[in-house]
Parts: structure tokens; C-alpha cells; sequence
């Protein structure tokens, strides 16, 4: 079964608004780790945001928030402001509580129209 | 800013040769992981590695994988007799202690596989 499930395969997005990239996940787990990655075209994966299962504030790293529903089983990415950069992959992770495996999602490709 | 570093950055190799991928973890991490990305795909989880030892690996790493952390800094992944099917970029990631609060996985830049 799929751990996590990004179901938007592309976004558009307008210069200066704001974007929601849903994930979901999937775990029996009591306690879990949820991260976002940003892959631009040069292939490198860099860090976004972290949220962990017992967190009560939904995270938040500068223009990202993290959406944490977690009765929903929801991590979506809310990018405020969008920026020309910003246009990438972006892939949702689960780390589960043995912490051997992180697992992707499929990814969602955001393009930001000027 | 401590990051992990992985060499070669591209590789091109003959089908049925040997290649071997190296990481330098960020030095303080004790978590290590292989993944890759066929181009365009989703990203794939290989191998964890802890304690010098495997502590999970998936389907894909078979008996033509394996891994060594052979001097406490580098951290390699050997593919014995390399597939057309194995191009792919190949990333390493290291990770602290599985404390879930701090556990983000730090990704190196990756290592382009192509296999002629």
C-alpha cells in the first residue's frame, strides 16, 4: 500500500499567490515524522519543512506552512507569495517510528506563471 | 553548513561493469541511506544502513548491491554488474539519531548513473 500519495502530478501557480500541494499518508504508527522536499531542475533535493505527529502547531518555515490534519491523515504544503524559483518538484516524505525508511511520495511539479 | 557530499557527480559505464558510488555523511550523523530516481520518477528507497550494519533494505537492492562504510566517513554503494536499467541519479542521505523531532534526512547533491 501506498505510504504517501501526492495526487496532483502538476500546479500552476500565479507570481505572487498563494499554492496548496496535497499529501496524505498512510501509518499505524503512533508516531511519525512528515517532511517536504523541493527538487529543482538541477536534481538536488533540498529541505522544506518538517512536521511531527505529536506536534501541536502546525510548522512553519518562512513562506511554507504545513497543513497537519491529522485525523485526515493530511500534510499539505502551502506556499505563500510564490516566486519564479519556487517553480520545482515537490515531494512529500513520512519517516515512520523504526526510522530505517523515509518514504516519498510521487511528487508534484509547480510551475509559477509570471 | 555541514552537508553531504557525493562523488562522481555523473557516470558513464558499460553495461556488466562494476560501479561504485561514493558519500561523505554529514560527520555527527549515524543514520545513512541510499535512494534513487530514474529520471522523471518518483524517489526510491535502497538501503539504511546503522551501526554498520543494514537495517532495511527494499526489492531493488538485490544480491548486485551492496553497501560499506569502509574508514568511518565514507559511505559507499557498489553495483556489481550494472543494467541498462540502473541509470538513474543516486542519491545518499544521512540522517541523526532516529529521534523522529530532529530526524531530517539530509540529502547529498546526487550521483547520475548512466548505463550504456
Amino acid at each position: 500500500a501506498q505510504k504517501i500519495t501526492q495526487t496532483q502530478p502538476g500546479m500552476f501557480v500565479q507570481e505572487k499567490e498563494a499554492v496548496t500541494l496535497d499529501c496524505t499518508y498512510d501509518t499505524s504508527d503512533p508516531s511519525y515524522g512528515l517532511f517536504w522536499y523541493k527538487q529543482p531542475s538541477s536534481g538536488e533535493m533540498i529541505f522544506l519543512i518538517y512536521q511531527g505527529s505529536y506536534d501541536q502547531q502546525n510548522a512553519t518555515e518562512g513562506r511554507y506552512s504545513l497543513n497537519f490534519q491529522k485525523a485526515r491523515k493530511s500534510a499539505n504544503l502551502v506556499i505563500s507569495a510564490s516566486q519564479l524559483g519556487d517553480s520545482a518538484m515537490y515531494f512529500c516524505a513520512m519517516r515512520d517510528m523504526s526510522g530505517n525508511q523515509f518514504y516519498f511520495g510521487t511528487g508534484t511539479s509547480l510551475t509559477v506563471i509570471p | 553548513e555541514p552537508e553531504v557530499t557525493q562523488t562522481p557527480s555523473h557516470q558513464v559505464t558499460q553495461m556488466g561493469q562494476e560501479v561504485i558510488l561514493r558519500c561523505v555523511p554529514i560527520s555527527n550523523h549515524l543514520y545513512f541511506y541510499w535512494y534513487r530516481q530514474i529520471l522523471g520518477q518518483k524517489v526510491e528507497f535502497l538501503v539504511s544502513f546503522y551501526n554498520n550494519e543494514i537495517s532495511e533494505k527494499s526489492e531493488i537492492f538485490d544480491d548486485q548491491f551492496s553497501v560499506e562504510r569502509p574508514d568511518g566517513s565514507n559511505f559507499t554503494l557498489k553495483i556489481r554488474s550494472t543494467k541498462l536499467e540502473d541509470s538513474a541519479m543516486y542519491f545518499c542521505a544521512s540522517s541523526e539519531a532516529a529521534d523522529l523531532n530532529t530526524g531530517e534526512l539530509f540529502f547529498g547533491e546526487g550521483s547520475r548513473l548512466t548505463v550504456l
